[in-house]
């Protein structure tokens, strides 16, 4: 069984540019979590969705960020017009299907190193 | 607020002596713990966690932690580390108020092991 995949591993934009983050769930789970870990800190919570619905989106930037969990393919995090400080590793998790407030756990892909020249 | 402190950026410990990993956090209502590696360039590995039950939880590679509720910490522990264990440690809590669905996390130790 394949572990959490995100692609590509490292991406390099010019400022102005749109970045696309992908992400492929592990096989079975249908729940998305997105967190971006900037340069000497811990991962910050951006967006948790589930098949072609945003569950909770409080993390996200109000503007340039936006993500999506299509019915068919892997989730994709996309930020309009990068800036420098987007640069950062950004982290998918996917989590099997489970009820509203029990645990699930979070499997982590390796991450997507963005650089912004 | 919800946040979770590791007072410690960086922990420099000889191989083969005992290591504690500080954490606490912020809570008025009931979480779940959990301690994650993440060695360089590379995404982040569950180690151990705490949903309930005893205290004390073991992990995989031999590190264990304990759930301190009236003082909201979950200190980890390792009582003999080796090279291998350099790397950096992130606690991360979730909250029962947004589900427990989504990871606070902390700024994470770097776990310096040398000979």
């Amino acid at each position: 069984n394949a572990g959490v995949m995100q692609n590509p591993r490292h991406l390099v934009r010019r400022r102005g540019q749109e970045a696309r983050l992908r992400c492929s769930p592990m096989k079975g789970h249908s729940h998305v979590y997105w967190y971006r870990q900037l340069p000497e800190e811990g991962l910050k919570f951006m967006v948790y969705l589930q098949k072609e619905n945003i569950i909770d989106e409080s993390g996200m930037p109000k503007e340039r960020f936006s993500a999506e969990f299509p019915k068919e393919g892997p989730s994709i995090l996309r930020i309009q017009q990068v800036v420098r400080g987007d640069s950062a590793a950004y982290f998918c998790a996917s989590s099997p299907p489970g009820g509203i407030s029990s645990y699930n756990e979070q499997f982590f892909g390796p991450g997507t190193r963005l650089t912004v020249l | 607020a919800q946040s979770v402190t590791q007072l410690d950026s960086q922990v420099p410990v000889f191989e083969e002596a005992p290591v504690e990993l500080r954490c606490n956090y912020s809570s008025s209502v009931s979480v779940y713990l959990f301690w994650y590696v993440q060695y360089p360039n590379q995404g982040l590995q569950l180690l151990l966690k705490y949903l309930s039950g005893s205290t004390l939880v073991k992990g995989i590679n031999g590190f264990e932690a304990e759930f301190n509720k009236s003082q909201t910490s979950f200190h980890l522990r390792k009582p003999s580390v080796h090279i291998s264990d350099t790397a950096e440690y992130f606690c991360a809590v979730s909250y029962m108020n947004t589900g427990f669905q989504k990871l606070v996390f902390g700024t994470g130790t770097r776990l310096l092991v040398s000979p």
